[in-house]
């Protein structure tokens, strides 16, 4: 398996702008989660789904951030507008079962620019 | 409230040099605990991990034991190499599910 895929890898964008962020999990897993990376805050969950379906989205920053997964192979981190603050590493990832041991597999990262 | 709290980096050390990372969590229930590592430009990777308490979870050389009494995941290795180097995170998942709370990530700088 390729493991998660996520793209861009890199993106620069200005300030106001429409960013989004692309994400395939592993085939078969039916967990996906969203997570931003920074050097202030660390690790942080912005939002994870479960068969598709939105579980919890307590960690998505404010309403520019929007999250959706369209089917079991591909989902969207979209943020609009864009401000100087989201600058960050957005990882993906997914996991098989809803277990409490079960194995995150995490993406590259995309690392986002706001200038 | 679920937390993790992992020692300040970076740490930086010899090659064969014995390492340890520590690692405590509060939590309301019972969590499984775990150590992700992150090299350089790349995303997690789960190192290990163990689901209750006295487990050991153990791969590649390292170690960390599961301690209810002490709340502590502390991170091992007997002797690393400059191949370690890498940011490690301490995770747990609060107790019920896979939700992971991570700490701050500890900077490990080996040195030949």
């Amino acid at each position: 398996d390729a493991g998660v895929i996520q793209s861009p890898r890199h993106e620069v964008t200005e300030m106001g702008q429409e960013v989004t962020l692309r994400c395939k999990p592993i085939s078969g897993h039916d967990y996906l989660f969203w997570y931003r990376q920074t050097m202030m805050r660390g690790l942080e969950l912005l939002i994870y789904f479960n068969n598709n379906v939105p579980i919890d989205d307590s960690g998505m920053p404010e309403d520019r951030f929007s999250a959706k997964m369209p089917n079991a192979s591909f989902s969207t981190l979209k943020i609009q507008p864009s401000e100087p603050r989201d600058s960050a590493v957005y990882f993906c990832a997914s996991s098989f079962h809803s277990t409490s041991t079960d194995t995150q597999y995490f993406g590259p990262g995309t690392r986002l620019t706001v200038l | 409230g679920n937390s993790v709290t992992q020692m300040e980096g970076p740490v930086t050390l010899s090659e064969e040099a014995f390492l340890t990372i520590n690692c405590t969590y509060t939590a309301t229930g019972y969590p499984s605990l775990f150590w992700y590592v992150q090299y350089p430009g790349e995303g997690l990777q789960l190192l290990l991990k163990a689901t209750k308490a006295d487990d050991k979870g153990s791969n590649k050389g390292f170690e960390a034991t599961y301690r209810k009494e002490t709340t502590s995941f502390h991170l091992e290795k007997g002797s690393v190499q400059v191949s370690d180097s890498a940011v490690y995170f301490c995770a747990q998942n609060g107790g019920a599910t896979n939700k992971l709370i991570f700490g701050t990530g500890t900077l490990l700088a080996v040195q030949p």
